[in-house]
């Protein structure tokens, strides 16, 4: 069965370096999202993306975020200077479509992120 | 009031029991509603989505009330299996793909 998958499955880094997530959505898909999960707390929506442009993101989302689809098969999410707060699971998803009506987002395994 | 709201639990049952889980939600112009498993430091994995008439898979019935502002589910028969943080998603309105997620509903099957 077809997966999204992402890497690393943790990352380390010093407050104020810039990391960034990397994630394979399933291969027919054509939205895909990030979501933000701190320890103990609900799954949050960070963006979605849609032929190659961001078409919803959340006030979280600022600017420290960006994302892109730098070839055919990555979706990354960069934070540029990162800070205590970050640290968290990032998931990504992936869906067929875009309507949540009719369609199912598939996430990957995410990416634990720590913020020294 | 939260956007979508649930009760933390936990809900401790033995076997075979029958559990139920409520979630509130607040923008009633929301359309779309699922429930999702989340197992132990592990990702969402969709168990259902949630229609106006009532939906049932297997052991596991899902409600929605949209008088009320609630869904719920319902699973019979509960295995160890079932083990697991539930999460109400409710998409928010103005989009299609952003949805807002419940806290969760930890579920603690008993032997």
């Amino acid at each position: 069965e077809p997966e999204v998958t992402q890497t690393p499955s943790h990352q380390v880094t010093q407050m104020g370096q810039e990391v960034i997530l990397r994630c394979v959505p399933i291969s027919n898909h054509l939205y895909f999202y990030w979501y933000r999960q701190i320890l103990g707390q609900k799954v949050e929506f960070l963006v979605s993306f849609y032929n190659n442009e961001i078409s919803e993101k959340s006030e979280i989302f600022d600017d420290q975020f960006s994302v892109e689809r730098p070839d055919g098969s990555n979706f990354t999410l960069k934070i540029r200077s990162t800070k205590l707060e970050d640290s968290a699971m990032y998931f990504c998803a992936s869906s067929v479509l875009g309507k949540t009506s009719t369609d199912t987002q598939y996430f990957g395994p995410g990416t634990r992120l720590t913020v020294l | 009031r939260k956007e979508v709201e649930q009760d933390p639990g936990p809900f401790n049952v033995p076997e075979g029991a029958t559990v139920a889980f409520n979630c509130t939600y607040s923008n009633s112009a929301s359309q779309s509603f699922f429930w999702y498993r989340q197992d132990c430091r592990k990702e969402p994995k969709l168990l259902m989505s949630v229609y106006s008439s009532g939906n049932e898979d297997g052991r596991f019935t899902a409600q929605l009330n949209r008088a009320s502002q609630y869904i719920s589910l319902l699973i019979r028969d509960s295995k160890l299996s079932d083990s697991a943080t539930y999460l109400c998603v409710v998409n928010s309105s103005g989009g299609y793909q952003k949805v807002t997620f419940g806290t969760g509903t930890k579920l603690q099957v008993i032997p």
